[in-house]
């Protein structure tokens, strides 16, 4: 089936430094990425919608200066979280459509845990 | 009022019972309803998707959607500990791909 490969599956920053997520679908083309944010004990909430070779759309609220997301590719999309600060540590996951592979749905990253220090 | 309701558990259980899990929706453009499981620091996975109202079946689960009422279930029969899991529904927006997210049920299975 689709799979979406999604690095590091966990980070220690120091506050104030970036880091870079990337998800990358292993045997089929996502046009679509979606990036979402997980706290705990809370639901998956969408940060932004990023298209290949174009600019990626934000969800209200989620700063696009400090959440960079790149989509150069149909098999890769990164995430960049800069100048991180402790409230920046979440649990954050992509994930593809498949409509077509599997059916209708989305295909989930296995998640970044992101810890700022 | 969120547009998704979800009771986040938990919910423990014996081996072998039947499991309901329940949500709520107030847009009646949401079109597409699934059931996510996932366990801890995992990424979610797909278990079921439904698009009108009535049942769906498969192996032991079910997922039953009723539009009237704007509830969906999700019918776990023979639960067995690797059930143990937090099952997250969640729904389509007509015309986009966004989807939204319940917070989900923590599930534990007991032997």
């Amino acid at each position: 089936g689709a799979v979406v490969s999604q690095h590091p599956s966990w980070v220690i920053c120091k506050s104030g430094t970036s880091v870079k997520i990337e998800c990358r679908s292993l045997d089929f083309q996502a046009t679509t990425m979606f990036w979402y944010r997980q706290f705990p004990k809370q639901s998956l909430m969408l940060m932004a919608t990023s298209n290949e070779g174009s600019k990626a759309t934000y969800e209200q609220g989620v700063e696009k200066d400090k959440f960079l997301i790149n989509h150069a590719s149909l098999t890769l999309s990164t995430l960049t979280v800069t100048s991180a600060h402790p409230e920046d540590s979440s649990f954050y996951i992509c994930s593809a459509r498949t409509s077509g592979l599997q059916g209708y749905g989305y295909t989930f990253g296995s998640g970044t845990r992101l810890t700022v220090v | 009022q969120k547009e998704v309701e979800q009771d986040p558990g938990p919910l423990s259980v014996p081996e072998g019972a039947i499991v309901s899990l329940n949500c709520t929706y107030s847009n009646s453009a949401f079109q597409y309803f699934m059931w996510y499981r996932q366990y801890s620091r995992k990424g979610p996975e797909l278990l079921m998707y439904t698009y009108s109202s009535g049942n769906k079946e498969d192996g032991r689960f079910t997922a039953q959607v009723d539009k009237s009422s704007k509830y969906i279930s999700l019918f776990i029969r023979d639960s067995q500990p690797s059930d143990s899991a937090t099952y997250l529904c969640a729904m389509s927006v007509r015309n986009t791909d966004k989807l939204i997210f319940g917070t989900g049920t923590r599930l534990q299975v007991f032997p």
